[in-house]
C-alpha cells in the first residue's frame, strides 16, 4: 500500500450537496493528520487537523478511523468557493522528519 | 503559525539559465523544506535545508542542479540551475511548526 492514498476525483457536485473524501494511510503509528486545501496555482493552506476521533469546523468535519487506517473529510452544504484540491497530509513520525502528502482530491462545485 | 515570504512569485526563463528562489520566514525554524509541484501532481520533496549544514536531497534531486543555501534560521534559497523545459513547475518552500506545515506562496516557473 502506498503511504498515503487519495481518490484523485474530480468530484463534481452541485451547490448545497454533501461530499466526502477518504484518505488511507499505511503507517499505523501516525498520531495526527491534516487536511490542506490548495487552490489552482496557489500554495496549500491548512484546513483541519485530526488528532483523535474527529474534528468539526462549521460545514467541515474530519474523522479518523484508526482500525481501518483512514481519515475522511466531509463537506456539507457545498459552496462554489469550496472548489479546490484537498490534500491529505501525514506528519513525519518514526524517526523520519518528512511529512507525507496524498496526491489530492479535486472538488468541483457547480451552480 | 508561520508566515513565509517567497519570491519571485513567477518567472519565465530561457533554457540554460538559472533562477534563485528566496524564502523568508517570520520566525526561527530548524528545518525548511523545498518542494516541486508539477501540473496535476502532488508535492514532491526536493530537499531539506538545515542551518549550518548541507541540505539533504531526496532521490532524483542533486545539489549541482538544485543548490540550496541556508545562511540563518529564517532564510533559505533554492537555485534551479541550467534550466530546461522539464523544470517548468511550481516550487514551494515550507516550514514545520508543531507538525503543521506552512508554505510560501510558491514560484511558478516556466522555461522556454
Amino acid at each position: 500500500r502506498k503511504e498515503v492514498e487519495q481518490d484523485p476525483g474530480p468530484f463534481n457536485v452541485p451547490e448545497g450537496a454533501t461530499v466526502a473524501f477518504n484518505c488511507t494511510y499505511s503507517n499505523s503509528a501516525s498520531q495526527s493528520f491534516f487536511w490542506y486545501r490548495q487552490d489552482c496555482r496557489k500554495e496549500p493552506k491548512l484546513l483541519m487537523s485530526v488528532y483523535s476521533s474527529g474534528n468539526e469546523d462549521g460545514r467541515f468535519t474530519a474523522q479518523l478511523n484508526r482500525a481501518s487506517q483512514y481519515i475522511s473529510l466531509l463537506i456539507r452544504d457545498s459552496k462554489l468557493s469550496d472548489s479546490a484540491t484537498y490534500l491529505c497530509v501525514v506528519p513525519a513520525s518514526g524517526g523520519s522528519y518528512i511529512p507525507t502528502f496524498g496526491r489530492g482530491t479535486s472538488l468541483i462545485v457547480h451552480p | 503559525s508561520a508566515v513565509i515570504s517567497q519570491k519571485p512569485s513567477r518567472d519565465i526563463c530561457q533554457r540554460g539559465t538559472s533562477l534563485t528562489i528566496q524564502c523568508q520566514v517570520d520566525s526561527q525554524v530548524t528545518m525548511m523544506f523545498w518542494y516541486r509541484q508539477q501540473p496535476g501532481q502532488s508535492l514532491t520533496l526536493i530537499a531539506t535545508a538545515n542551518q549550518g549544514s548541507e541540505a539533504t536531497y531526496e532521490s532524483g534531486f542533486v545539489i549541482d542542479k538544485f543548490p540550496i543555501s541556508r545562511p540563518n534560521l529564517t532564510f533559505s534559497t533554492l537555485t534551479v540551475s541550467n534550466m530546461s523545459p522539464e523544470d517548468s513547475s511550481i516550487y514551494l518552500c515550507s516550514v514545520d511548526t508543531n507538525e503543521k506545515l506552512f508554505f510560501g506562496s510558491g514560484t511558478q516557473l516556466s522555461v522556454l
